[in-house]
């Protein structure tokens, strides 16, 4: 199975910082990364499909970038809103795995 | 608009069985692959097993295979997770998704159901 990392496993940052996240892989999974929000109490949320790409609906401040086995998560400005838990997946081979998740809070 | 329901959930003696069911609504449970992922309390996400749309083929993590049976009945718009033997580590909440592409499986998930919690215990 491909195990997936991710750093750090929770952050605080103050409203309008920009926050950053990253997830490498055991291999090279090329651009097979997604990117989810889950916020307390609720379901998972598409933000980020291919690496790269930003699903519909979802706030420009919201960024993904990466290939092979090193990948970046960026949120611009960071908002209240935003207070959840991240999870990077990928789905280059089954099992899809996830990292362990990354929680952000405000300072 | 998608909308997925979970239900079934609740206490078991491990041993025990339980069926999970996903009521899929806004869109064509046949031309999407599903899958279940859990989330045991206070952890991060699992994957579980998924079903193809095209063919109904299945697939399933090292963790529930041969105890746990993915289906669905297209004519129901419904999914489901037959849970046979369960185990303590078995409690999570289970959450049913869509693949976000038509047709394949892809194991991307860009609708998830409010999830369903199962309780393994004595």
């Amino acid at each position: 199975d491909i195990q997936m990392t991710q750093s750090p496993s929770s952050l605080s940052a103050s409203v309008g910082d920009r926050v950053t996240i990253t997830c490498q892989a055991s291999q090279d999974i090329k651009s097979y990364l997604n990117w989810y929000q889950q916020q307390p109490g609720k379901a998972p949320k598409l933000l980020i499909y291919d690496a790269s790409n930003l699903e519909t609906g979802v706030p420009s401040r919201f960024s993904g970038s990466g290939s092979g086995t090193d990948f970046t998560f960026t949120i611009s400005s960071l908002q209240p809103e935003d207070i959840a838990r991240y999870y990077c997946q990928q789905y280059d081979n089954l099992p899809p795995t996830f990292g362990g998740g990354t929680k952000v809070e405000i300072k | 608009e998608v909308h997925l329901l979970e239900s079934g959930g609740g206490l078991v003696q491990p041993g025990g069985s339980l069926r999970l069911s996903c009521a899929a609504s806004g869109f064509t449970l046949s031309n999407y692959a599903m899958s279940w992922v859990r989330q045991a309390p206070g952890k991060g996400l699992e994957w579980v097993s998924s079903i193809r749309g095209t063919d109904g083929a299945t697939y399933y993590a090292d963790s529930v295979r041969g105890r746990f049976t993915i289906a669905r009945d297209n004519s129901k718009n419904t999914l489901y997770l037959q849970m046979n033997s369960l185990r303590a580590e078995d409690t999570a909440v289970y959450y049913c998704a869509k693949d976000r592409i038509v047709t394949t499986l892809s194991a991307q998930f860009d609708d998830w159901g409010q999830g369903t919690l199962v309780t393994v215990s004595s």
